[in-house]
């Protein structure tokens, strides 16, 4: 059964760093999504990205976020200096189309000391 | 008007028994309203979902009520299994456009004891 694939699975960073998590979304997906689970608190939507371009992202995803397809297969999210509050699970989804399921990956633990 | 409210945040239920979990939007643009289950270091994955055109979906031991003027859906596991033990979310989206942004409720955590 195909599935989305995220490395690390756990991640540590001290407050400043910059850190890149990795995704590899399902082969024929179109369309790619981040979202955040903070500890014991909801999965909150970061962005979303198709046809190589952000199409949303909400309030959290300010400019120390960005996205990127570097190569057609992997879906990338870079924190540009992190804070502690960043800590949390990130999760990478991708989807076939607007109208099918979403399919998320395991996640990756980020904690930022 | 964006929030999904998930209630209750933890249940115990007993082998066999019924799991509802109920959920409130207040966003009338919302069209998909799906559940995710996820285990213990696992990523959600869909479990069931349903469009406001039909009142009710069954599939197997789960069944998502929906209520449209109340804006209100519920999940029901029935015959509940120690295996459902997880996190459940609740979650509504508003497709049409170029996004797919799932807002999420609180989750429950529900535990079956054997």
């Amino acid at each position: 059964e195909p599935e989305v694939t995220q490395t690390p699975s756990h991640q540590v960073t001290q407050m400043g760093q910059e850190v890149i998590l990795r995704c590899v979304p399902i082969s024929n997906h179109l369309y790619f999504y981040w979202y955040r689970q903070i500890l014991g608190q909801k999965v909150e939507f970061l962005v979303s990205f198709y046809n190589n371009e952000i199409s949303e992202k909400s309030e959290i995803f300010d400019d120390q976020f960005s996205v990127e397809r570097p190569d057609g297969s992997n879906f990338t999210l870079k924190i540009r200096s992190t804070k502690l509050e960043d800590s949390a699970m990130y999760f990478c989804a991708s989807s076939l189309d607007l109208n099918t399921e979403a399919f998320f990956g395991q996640g990756t633990r980020l904690t930022v000391v | 008007q964006q929030q999904v409210k998930q209630s209750p945040q933890s249940l115990i239920v007993q082998k066999g028994g019924i799991s509802i979990i109920n959920c409130a939007y207040e966003n009338t643009a919302f069209d998909y309203f799906p559940w995710y289950q996820q285990f213990p270091g696992k990523g959600p994955a869909l479990l069931i979902a349903i469009r406001p055109d039909v009142s009710e979906k069954k599939e197997g031991r789960f069944t998502i009520s929906f209520n449209k003027s109340a804006k209100q859906f519920s999940l029901h596991i029935m015959d509940s299994q120690p295996g459902d033990s997880a996190t459940y979310f609740c979650a509504a989206s508003q497709r049409g456009g170029s996004n797919y942004k799932l807002t999420f409720g609180k989750g429950t955590l529900l535990t079956v004891n054997p």
